[in-house]
C-alpha cells in the first residue's frame, strides 16, 4: 500500500514570497489533514477535510493561509505571503474516516520543510 | 491550550535498557495515541488506548492510561538502537474534533 506522498521535500523562500505543497493521500482515505510542526514541538492542525469538504480550520491564519482538496483527493497548502515564522515542517496526514472518536490511526506524509529567510 | 505533555524532554539510555516517556493532558478524552518520529521523517502510529483501559501492549511496548491523573506512559522494552526518535502523545478529547499532540519525548538509545 503506498504512503502518503508529499512535495515537495524542502523550500527556501524569502519573506513575502509565496509558496505551496502539495500532498496526495493514501487511496480510500476520505479524511486528509494539514499539520505544522515548528521545530522542538508537536504537530499542530491546521486544517482537516472531509473527502473536498473542510471540517475544521480553526488554526488557519487565513490572512495567508489557503488550503484546497479539488475531488476529495489531492490537497494543496499555500501560504501567501510568507512570514519568517512560518519556517516549519508542514505535514499532511489521512485517515480513513474522521479520526476523532473513531480511534483511526493518522498516517503521515514525509512533511515538506519550509525556510523564510 | 489543549496539547498534552510529554515528560522528560529528552532521554537517552543504553541499548536494552527500558524507556518510560509520559504524557500529561489537561481535558476528558475519549481515546489517546502514541506515535513515533524519526528525524526528518513523518509520524508513524504505535497504539491507541480508550479511556475505560488501563492498559495495553503491542509486541516491546506497553501503554498505561490513567484517566484521573489524566497521564499516560509509554514503555519501550529492551531498547534498540533503531528505536531512536522523538515519541508524542496525541489526545482525542471528548468535546471538539480534532487530536492534539503533545511537545514530544526525544529519545536516543545508545549501541
Amino acid at each position: 500500500e503506498a504512503g502518503v506522498a508529499q512535495s515537495p521535500r524542502y523550500k527556501i523562500i524569502e519573506k513575502r514570497q509565496s509558496v505551496a505543497f502539495w500532498c496526495n493521500p493514501i487511496s480510500g482515505h476520505a479524511t486528509l489533514y494539514w499539520y505544522q510542526q515548528i521545530l522542538g514541538q508537536g504537530p499542530k492542525l491546521l486544517i482537516q477535510f472531509q473527502n473536498n469538504g473542510v471540517v475544521d480550520d480553526s488554526q488557519l491564519p487565513k490572512d495567508r493561509f489557503s488550503a484546497e482538496r479539488l475531488k476529495g483527493v489531492d490537497s494543496t497548502l499555500k501560504i501567501q505571503p510568507a512570514k519568517l515564522e512560518d519556517s516549519a515542517v508542514y505535514l499532511c496526514a489521512s485517515s480513513l474516516d474522521p479520526a476523532a472518536r473513531s480511534g483511526r490511526a493518522l498516517f503521515f506524509g514525509p512533511g515538506t520543510r519550509l525556510t523564510v529567510l | 491550550s489543549q496539547q498534552g505533555e510529554e515528560d522528560p524532554q529528552a532521554l537517552s539510555i543504553q541499548e536494552g535498557e527500558n524507556a518510560t516517556m509520559n504524557c500529561s493532558y489537561k481535558t476528558s478524552i475519549n481515546n489517546l495515541q502514541w506515535y513515533r518520529q524519526n528525524s526528518g521523517r513523518g509520524l508513524v502510529h504505535l497504539i491507541l488506548i480508550r479511556s475505560n483501559e488501563r492498559e495495553k501492549h503491542s509486541g516491546r511496548l506497553r501503554v498505561t492510561l490513567d484517566t484521573s491523573k489524566k497521564s499516560s506512559s509509554l514503555l519501550i522494552t529492551a531498547s534498540r538502537a533503531a528505536d531512536t526518535a522523538s515519541y508524542f502523545c496525541a489526545t482525542d478529547p471528548t468535546t471538539g474534533n480534532q487530536f492534539y499532540f503533545g511537545t514530544g519525548t526525544s529519545l536516543t538509545v545508545i549501541p
